[in-house]
Formats: structure tokens, sequence, C-alpha cells
């Protein structure tokens, strides 16, 4: 298993463009979280999903958006990328049911100039 | 969910137990409390998690206090690659699934 994979690994950006981040997981996980780091800080949720076709924004949505199309893949889309929105960004997967944790992925390192 | 406190760190000799421990006094009936750590800008690495009975896993072992206010994680034989941030967090389950992570507590284990 690859378990959860990102891309790109480093990505910078110019103000205004837009861009998609990538992530997929092959554990056939339901649970998917996209979560944003800025330095010395802990990390935010974003958007989640509970399974295919659904999707819900958590504590700091402005600015992205997700899709659930599929079990395996949680695409962030970045729509206009200011530089507020620097930052690593990470995804998780988890199995339903009480007793996992969340799988994290190794991030994505973004830079809006 | 409820508000865990931790101290900002701590640091332990390698092969030495390291006891971390959570605060998390407004914690109610149908939460669990899950460790999660962080290694130099790595994805977070799930390591444990319990309700009220003390958990162990291959990683870690967790005590939780009987009135289930306070908890500690224990790495029985830190070594060197312990050295990160451990975030203690509280979760319903089957409610939202939304981990808050605060700040943690660095750990810096030492040889």
């Amino acid at each position: 298993n690859a378990g959860v994979t990102q891309t790109p690994k480093f990505q910078v950006l110019k103000t205004g463009q837009s861009m998609t981040l990538q992530c997929a997981q092959d554990m056939n996980h339901e649970y998917m979280s996209w979560y944003r780091q800025d330095p010395g800080m802990g990390l935010r949720l974003i958007h989640y999903s509970v399974g295919a076709g659904i999707t819900d924004q958590g504590e700091v949505p402005n600015g992205y958006n997700v899709s659930r199309s599929t079990t395996e893949d949680f695409p962030l889309r970045l729509l206009s990328a200011a530089p507020s929105q620097t930052s690593v960004y990470f995804c998780a997967s988890r199995r339903t049911g009480s007793h996992y944790g969340y799988t994290f992925g190794s991030g994505t390192r973004l830079t809006v100039v | 969910d409820a508000k865990t406190t931790q101290p900002p760190s701590m640091d332990c000799a390698e092969g030495r137990a390291a006891n971390l421990p959570c605060n998390h006094s407004t914690i109610s009936g149908n939460e669990y409390v899950y460790w999660y750590r962080q290694i130099h800008s790595q994805g977070p690495q799930y390591i444990i998690h319990g309700l009220k009975n003390n958990e162990t896993n291959e990683m870690a072992s967790l005590i939780i206090t009987e009135d289930r206010k306070s908890s500690t994680l224990i790495l029985p034989h830190a070594t060197l690659r312990d050295t990160a941030v451990y975030y203690c967090i509280v979760l319903s389950q089957g409610g939202s699934e939304k981990l808050v992570f605060g700040k943690g507590m660095k750990l810096t284990v030492n040889p």
C-alpha cells in the first residue's frame, strides 16, 4: 500500500492563479480531510469528506473547493491564490469506525507570491 | 469537543520512559482521547486513543485517570527518533471528524 499520496510536494504560485492539490489513498478509507499548517501553528481543518459525494466545511474553508467523486481521491482546489494561503497542506484518511486514527500524507508546501 | 492543555515542551533522556501529560477537564462521556505526533515537518502520525480504560499498542501506552479529566501518554523507552511535537486531542465518536490540533507539546529526547 502506498498510503496517502499527495502531489505535488512543492509549488510556487503567483497571486490570482488557480491550482489543484492532489490527494489519493489506496486503503479504501471512507473518511478524508484536508488541513493546512502555518509556521509554529497546529493543523487547521479546511474541508472533509465522510464518503464519495459527501463533503463539508472545516474551520478555514474560504478560498478552497473540494469534491469527492471517488473513494480514492480528494482534490483540493485553490480558486484564486493569495499570499495568505502560503502554507503546508496535509491530506489525511481513515477507516470508518471508532477504532481507527487518521493516516496523513507527507504534505504539499505551497508558496504564493 | 473539549479542549486540551499540554505543557509546551519536555525533555527526556534516551532509553528512559517519557511521560507526556494532557489535561482535558471538560471532557464529556462520549469523547475519546487521541494522541498524534509530528516529526519535523512530516505529516502527523496517529499513536493511540482511548475512552476510559488504559490502552497499549506497539508504540505507546495511554493512561486515563478515573475521572477522565487528564491522561498520560507513555513512551516506555524513548529514542532519538521520538523527538517530535505531540498532540493530545479530544474527539467525540460518531460526531464531526474535525480534529483540533492545538500547538501540542515538543518532546526532545536527548542522548
